[in-house]
């Protein structure tokens, strides 16, 4: 199957910092890519869709100037948390979505755990 | 609206038990996708299966198997002879079919646990 990385896989910052996830499809040009958060011992919740080369899709209740997308290739797009806090702490998931035969496959990547101090 | 209920949020078998997760969806597509993850400890999910609403042929890997009743929205996991590496999170999912960015809603998870 195809390949998406998360960089960096850990992260510790203070609060009020940002911080920028990396998300990469390895082997694989992706469309489009989705940010997904998932709280301790919860599910994931879709934050957001980015298409390439345009302004992403942030769901209710998702605070676009707080978590800025960028999705300047087919292979990379990139979430920046702003004026990080504490409750930001979060698994971050990214994944890419790639077009096979009459369908769509979405590939996850490992993911990314930000702890903000 | 498409929905997803894991109702059972944590299980605890011995090993060697068959255990089965249960899955409810709702969903006004005709056509749509169901998914079975598995999240480790690690975080990383594990893709598991992927089921596409016109199929409802029951699927078997190994020990793993799966359910896929239509009638009542149903896409139920069952794994037979349990093994301690089986303990994970496991998430049901759904999206539509056949649709560019299409987002995976998933259900709540169930914690397995496998106990020695």
């Amino acid at each position: 199957g195809a390949v998406v990385s998360q960089h960096p896989s850990r992260v510790i910052c203070k609060s009020g910092t940002s911080v920028k996830i990396e998300c990469r499809s390895l082997d694989f040009q992706a469309t489009t890519m989705f940010w997904y958060r998932q709280f301790p011992k919860k599910s994931l919740m879709l934050m957001a869709t980015s298409n390439e080369g345009s302004k992403a899709t942030y769901e209710q209740g998702v605070e676009k100037d707080k978590f800025l997308i960028n999705h300047a290739s087919l292979t990379l797009s990139t979430l920046t948390v702003t004026s990080a806090h504490p409750e930001d702490s979060s698994f971050y998931i990214c994944s890419g979505q790639v077009r096979q035969g009459a369908g769509y496959e979405q590939y996850f990547g490992p993911g990314t755990r930000l702890t903000v101090t | 609206a498409q929905k997803v209920t894991q109702a059972q949020t944590e299980i605890s078998v011995v090993e060697k038990e068959d255990v089965t997760l249960d899955c409810v969806y709702e969903t006004r597509d005709t056509t749509y996708y169901l998914f079975w993850y598995k999240q480790p400890p690690s975080g990383e999910l594990v893709f598991l299966i992927r089921r596409n609403s016109f199929d409802e042929q029951n699927e078997i890997s190994g020990r793993y198997s799966w359910n896929f009743q239509k009638s009542t929205s149903s896409f139920n996991f069952t794994i037979t002879a349990s093994q301690v590496v089986d303990s994970a999170v496991y998430f049901c999912a759904l999206s539509e079919a056949w649709v560019s960015a299409s987002k995976i809603i998933f259900g709540s998870g169930t914690r397995l646990s496998i106990r020695p």
